[in-house]
């Protein structure tokens, strides 16, 4: 398996602010994974984040929106910009390790208000 | 894109029951991948499929690839408490060649409740 660090855990924002959430993979990985599962429903792909590129977007989330950084082979940031209430749900890490299988990390709940 | 109907979306069953879900789509997944979730935590791997007819077991968790590469079923036998989840089903995205395992299309859960 892969062990996966986000922080924050959880967090409360203020519309109109913006929170920037962290991921830390316990070792290198090539493409590190951001999703969205808002409230009671499924997970969504944001961005796939290759290191030394810039991130690639899937339809309906754009780079002003979520910005996102890779740094290095084991760490990844997402942001999330501008918040609004809509913007309340998990946001997830992911990795492909391990004969092709996919690992999450615990998840950021945000919630704007 | 590609879509993942997952069914039931929600069961309420007694602690010793045995359960069942299904997942199916309406394009060919070469991988289906099973995943549980708790309250507050990320999803966890339980089972992966990658051949048409496989049976793979996890404890007393069992999942099969349907034949048709359209479907696949999570079995869970005498199920305790613990068990209380949402399941996922999942598969590589087609766009992505079907290759990458980390860019996944998601079923929209079970979810599983195991009163005692």
């Amino acid at each position: 398996s892969a062990v996966i660090s986000q922080k924050p855990s959880r967090d409360i924002c203020q519309r109109g602010t913006s929170l920037t959430i962290q991921c830390q993979v316990d070792s290198q990985v090539t493409m590190m994974f951001w999703y969205r599962q808002q409230p009671g429903q499924s997970l969504t792909l944001i961005a796939t984040a290759n290191q030394g590129s810039e991130a690639t977007y899937e339809s309906g989330f754009v780079i002003d929106k979520f910005p996102i950084s890779r740094p290095n082979l084991t760490f990844s940031t997402l942001t999330v910009s501008n918040m609004s209430p809509e913007d309340s749900s998990i946001y997830l890490c992911s990795v492909e390790r391990q004969g092709f299988r996919a690992f999450f990390g615990q998840g950021t709940r945000l919630t704007v208000v | 894109g590609q879509q993942l109907n997952q069914s039931p979306q929600s069961m309420f069953i007694q602690e010793g029951e045995d359960v069942s879900m299904n997942c199916t789509s309406s394009s060919i997944f070469n991988t289906w991948l099973w995943y549980k979730q708790d309250p507050g935590e990320g999803p966890v791997l339980l089972i992966a499929l990658y051949k048409a007819g496989e049976l793979t077991s996890n404890g007393r968790l069992t999942a099969q690839f349907g034949i048709t590469r359209k479907d696949s079923f999570l079995n869970i036998s005498a199920s305790i408490p613990s068990d209380v989840g949402i399941y996922f089903c999942a598969g590589p995205d087609a766009n992505a060649g079907g290759t990458s395992y980390g860019k996944l299309t998601f079923g929209q859960g079970t979810i599983l409740t195991v009163h005692p």
